[in-house]
């Protein structure tokens, strides 16, 4: 079975634009949550879906949001780019909304850069 | 709130060492979950264990020990006889009870494993 993936792997935009960030869960899995990782630091939670609604949501502003679809697959989107925005912003899976016993699986990542 | 300190940026062996990085938390609460992922080079996060605040046993798997002594707050990893593959960096990271796939991370330790 295949892992999370998410697309584009790498990105590159510029102040003021907007991007959209894509993932597809790992198969049966019906969680799917956002996370921020600046350069040299660890990640941030940003949001989490369940079955298409959102179960939580970080710290982050309105500029964030995020949407999950049928088929449990995820975006991201981020208006008005900022040059803090550079980051790689990673996408995890999980089976349930609230995997107290069971694993977190993570892609790989997309790498945005804004200049 | 909550916090995870890594206190180690960088740690750097050489291979067949034993290395200890340390995971010191902060949280109010009396349940709550414990992590370690790694983050090689591709980036994806590869979780390692989970520990509940209720079980303080330490816990071996291989190379790889872990000590979780509540008493002080610390969830510490022992790499035993490192190799060049352990090259990476390690989170520690901390969840609350009923808090779905919001976990908060430490700031990571990036460890170097030379031939």
């Amino acid at each position: 079975d295949a892992g999370v993936t998410q697309s584009p792997t790498h990105l590159i935009k510029t102040r003021g634009q907007q991007v959209t960030l894509r993932c597809s869960p790992i198969s049966g899995h019906k969680s799917v949550s956002w996370y921020q990782q600046v350069l040299g630091q660890g990640p941030q939670f940003i949001f989490q879906y369940y079955e298409k609604e959102e179960r939580g949501r970080g710290n982050f502003p309105d500029r964030f949001s995020a949407r999950q679809f049928p088929n449990y697959s995820s975006e991201l989107n981020v208006n008005a780019l900022l040059l803090g925005d550079s980051a790689l912003y990673l996408c995890a899976s999980s089976r349930q909304g609230s995997p107290t016993n069971e694993k977190l699986f993570f892609g790989s990542g997309t790498q945005l850069s804004v200049l | 709130a909550q916090k995870v300190t890594q206190a180690q940026t960088e740690i750097s062996v050489v291979e067949k060492e034993d290395v200890t990085l340390d995971c010191v938390y902060e949280t109010r609460d009396t349940t709550y979950y414990l992590f370690w992922y790694k983050q090689p080079p591709s980036g994806e996060l590869v979780f390692l264990i989970r520990r509940n605040s209720f079980d303080e046993q330490n816990e071996i798997s291989g190379r790889y020990s872990w000590n979780f002594q509540k008493s002080t707050s610390s969830f510490n990893f022992t790499i035993t006889a490192s190799q060049v593959v352990d090259s990476a960096v390690y989170f520690c990271a901390l969840k609350r009870n009923n808090a779905g796939n919001m976990l908060t991370f430490g700031g990571g330790t990036r460890l170097m494993v030379k031939p």
